[in-house]
């Protein structure tokens, strides 16, 4: 089992870019077999997945974002990083980074509220 | 876009009784269907992987079944801290997809 912290504004203006990053622990995020994830719930509704980044660099993206997403990482800081770039009231969410392996979301952070508001 | 889709959206329940939630996939996904269990306030944890298996530390009152296009999952004799809302998730093509939640009410 591994830790995950979010951090990052959880507020956020239109149109700017929401960037969260997330810090592993306990683990590497280099791991083969790994992939690193992030989810959103926006208030009140079900899960919507983002994407996810591998253990070599390879990412997906949830083509329902219109390429507005981008996920990195840092393998020196064992961290992995979400951008989303022209935000709207709709990207307002919690946003919950896990680690992706074999097949399952099974480790959780435990999310962070973000509001994109004027 | 696979298209899971759980019912009910909502029950109430008594504790120790037997509880059916279901997930159906708009196209097979073979046994890549995994329960998730949600509390208020909380971050979702796995419950059932791969449609049947048991995860490490989950109470063996939860049970899944089923292939292809129809899964359950299955709650024997429930327990108050079984309220909760719990999502189906399909890994078998990308993007993953949820279900909408079914959440579970104690009476």
């Amino acid at each position: 089992q591994v830790l995950l912290q979010e951090s990052g504004p959880g507020l956020v203006k239109p149109s700017q870019t929401l960037s969260l990053t997330c810090t592993v622990s306990g683990g590497s995020i280099s791991s083969a077999g790994s992939f690193w994830s992030w989810i959103r719930q926006h208030p009140g509704k079900g899960l919507e997945w983002i994407g996810y980044i591998s253990d070599s660099g390879s990412t997906y993206h949830n083509p329902s974002l219109k390429s507005r997403a981008s996920i990195s990482m840092d393998r020196s800081k064992n961290q992995f990083s979400l951008n989303l770039s022209s935000v709207t009231a709709a990207d307002t969410a919690r946003y919950y980074c896990t680690r992706y392996e074999r097949g399952i979301f099974d480790d959780w952070a435990q999310g962070i509220q973000v509001a994109v508001s004027s | 876009e696979i298209v899971l889709t759980q019912s009910p959206d909502f029950q109430s329940v008594t504790p120790k009784e037997k509880v059916t939630i279901t997930c159906r996939a708009s196209q097979s996904i073979g046994s890549n269907l995994h329960w998730y269990q949600q509390k208020a306030d909380q971050s979702p944890k796995v419950l059932i992987r791969f449609a049947s298996q048991s995860f490490s530390g989950v109470p063996s009152r939860f049970r899944g079944s089923g292939s292809g296009t129809d899964f359950t999952l299955t709650i024997d004799s429930l327990e108050p801290e079984d309220a909760a809302t719990y999502y189906c998730h399909q890994s078998s093509s990308l993007p993953q997809t949820f279900g909408q939640g079914t959440k579970l009410e104690i009476k």
